[in-house]
This record gives structure tokens, sequence and C-alpha cells, in this order.
């Protein structure tokens, strides 16, 4: 299957810092990538579809100015948190289909955000 | 609305005790419907995708079925690696590309 990396696997900073967490398509291209978060105990929430070439389509309820996406390339995409607060605390997950001709969506490994 | 509901929230097993998980959706007009593993502290792991009621699918101890109202996912003989969180994701025909909605899943626990 195709493959999906993250970097940092786990980040930890202070309260009103930015953090930058990078999604990287290994072995495909990919002109969309999603970003999803995730808290304990719960289910994957789509935070936003990140298009390489133009802007970031988000869900209701995210706010993009605190949610920065940038789709620099065909391999990759970065979600910057900014003034991070506890709440902001998550699993953060990208994902990018590896093949138009089906729809299947690969996830990298994520990204453990704690924001003291 | 798209919606998935998944059940149960959590199953324990026996190693070798076969059972099924279940997945409910409601989707205006399902594109696809999609089986993920989870591990703790990782990212879902692709299992199956399934396009129309009737379909299955088979990989090692699992199989997926898909009926028009809900999917399930077969585990035969499990064996404790087989522990994990069980993710169902449904896409629907006509909206945003490829997006997903996900079922809070069911944690599978196999014991020895």
């Amino acid at each position: 299957g195709a493959v999906v990396s993250q970097h940092p696997s786990w980040v930890i900073c202070k309260s009103g810092t930015s953090v930058k967490i990078e999604c990287r398509s290994l072995d495909f291209q990919a002109t969309t990538m999603f970003w999803y978060r995730q808290f304990p105990k719960q289910s994957l929430m789509l935070m936003a579809t990140s298009n390489e070439g133009s802007k970031a389509t988000y869900e209701q309820g995210v706010e993009k100015d605190k949610f920065l996406i940038n789709h620099a390339s065909l391999t990759l995409s970065t979600l910057t948190v900014t003034s991070a607060h506890p709440e902001d605390s998550s699993f953060y997950i990208c994902s990018a289909p590896a093949d138009r001709n089906t729809d299947t969506q690969y996830f990298g490994p994520g990204t453990r955000l704690t924001v003291l | 609305e798209d919606q998935v509901t998944q059940s149960p929230e959590a199953l324990r097993l026996q190693e070798g005790e076969s059972s099924s998980l279940n997945c409910s959706y409601t989707v205006s007009g399902l594109r696809g419907l999609f089986w993920y593993r989870q591990d703790p502290g990782k990212g879902p792991e692709f299992l199956f995708t399934l396009y129309s009621a009737g379909e299955e699918k088979e990989k090692e101890r699992l199989k997926a079925t898909l009926t028009k109202k809900e999917s399930f996912l077969h585990i035969t003989a499990p064996k404790p690696e087989d522990s994990a969180t069980y993710l169902c994701a449904v896409q629907a025909r006509g909206g945003s590309n490829y997006k997903l909605t996900f079922g809070k899943g069911t944690l599978l626990t196999v014991n020895p």
C-alpha cells in the first residue's frame, strides 16, 4: 500500500506558541490531502481538505486562522497550529488518496500534540 | 447528514472465538464503505473498501460484507495480534471528493 509519513511524531509546546506538522506522501503524488483530529476514545473528525496549489477547505466549526494549511507540493502538506492552547492538545492525522481510480485513503502515523 | 454507528463499542474474545462487528450507516448515496484498523497511538491502517450491496472481501482472518444499510466485519478464529480498534467510514456520492465520515470504532481485545 501507499505510504504516508508525518513529522514530528509528538510535540510538546507552551501555550501561545505555534506548531507545524508535516505530512508527506512517500511513494505517490497527492493533489489532495486531508487533516483529521482525534480526541481520546473518539473517532476521527475531518478538519480540512488540503489542495495543492489552492486554498484549503475547512469543515464547519474549524477556525481557518488558527489551523493554517499549506499544500506546497504534490507530496507535502503542512498544518500549523497557531497560538496553541491546551484545548488544542490532540492527535492529528493526515491522509491522502493514492490512486485516482480508487477512493481509498492512506493515513499517516499521526502526531501527538500536547500544549502546556 | 451522513452518519455511521458501530457496535459494539468494545468486544472481548478468547483466542479462536469467532465474532462479527457491525457498522450501520445512513448516507445520501454510497460511494464507498471503508474498514480500517487502528492500533493505540497510530494512524488507521487500510483493510477493505466495499462499493455495492452483496460485495464481500477477505484478508486473512477478516471478511467484510455490505448490505444497503450496514456492513459486517467477521473475524474468524482471532488471535491476540488482532486486538485493535476497528473503524468503519463511508464516502458519499456527489460530495466533496474523498471525504470520509467515520464511526467511533469497536475496540477488540483478543485474550490468549
